[in-house]
């Protein structure tokens, strides 16, 4: 595998139901994130992690929780949720400036998309 | 208002045709992204910027810090370009993507 990937590529779940996306980047990145696209909105920053911390949340509500256990990976959980929140989930790495590489807090790589997750809440 | 504006929102023409989508911004940045997005939802990076001119095969995108402006041209259009073009800035010191609301582009044969 190459890049990033994510799985399930679609999901139906119902208000109840609780499910898990998953994330996986073969990068060697130290930085991930989660991102929600809805019909006719432009893509919004859930979360982003760095070095396995959480470093922002972009004020998601509870029902959408994020794990990271090691830096190629990142799950969101979803927890009776609404259909509002039916969307296009997709994850995102890139690899961030840390002490020792060359450049300075401002250096930026790329963050490379993985194809998304398609949600839908009945 | 959005901070990062993309025009037009749509945009058809015939093949061959020489493109061009535009971003401004409102805010400082340290880069501007152009990125692709097919059917099916997958994000493809086509560029990243902070100054002048990049260029790749049809692809072209400017950027014009003072003004806060950047363009993506494609030339000799095709109708394998069709997609929707997003733009996106990083701020000056903040890790975030800004995302524009995107430019779905068709290209007819």
């Amino acid at each position: 595998e190459t890049g990033v990937t994510q799985t399930p590529r679609h999901l139906v779940m119902g208000m109840t139901n609780k499910k898990s996306l998953k994330c996986e980047q073969h990068l060697g990145h130290n930085a991930m994130y989660w991102y929600k696209q809805s019909a006719k909105k432009p893509l919004e920053l859930m979360f982003v992690y760095n070095f396995k911390e959480q470093t922002e949340n972009n004020s998601v509500p509870s029902r959408f929780s994020p794990e990271c256990p090691n830096s190629s990976h990142l799950f969101l959980h979803l927890h009776t949720l609404q259909p509002e929140d039916s969307a296009l989930y997709l994850c995102a790495s890139s690899q961030e400036w840390e002490w020792g590489l060359a450049g300075g807090p401002n250096t930026y790589n790329e963050q490379f998309f993985g194809p998304g997750t398609r949600l839908t809440v009945l | 208002k959005n901070e990062v504006e993309q025009s037009p929102q749509n945009l058809t023409a015939q093949e061959g045709e020489f493109i061009t989508i535009n971003c401004s911004y409102s805010v400082g940045i340290s880069a501007l992204h152009w990125l692709q997005q097919h059917p099916g939802g997958g994000i493809v990076s086509l560029f990243m910027l902070s100054s002048g001119k990049k260029k790749h095969g049809r692809l072209i995108a400017t950027i014009n810090i003072q003004e806060k402006h950047s363009s993506l041209h494609i030339t000799a259009s095709h109708p394998r370009d069709s997609a929707v073009y997003i733009c996106a800035v990083r701020s000056q010191g903040a890790q975030k993507l800004v995302f524009g609301q995107g430019t779905r582009l068709t290209i007819n044969p």
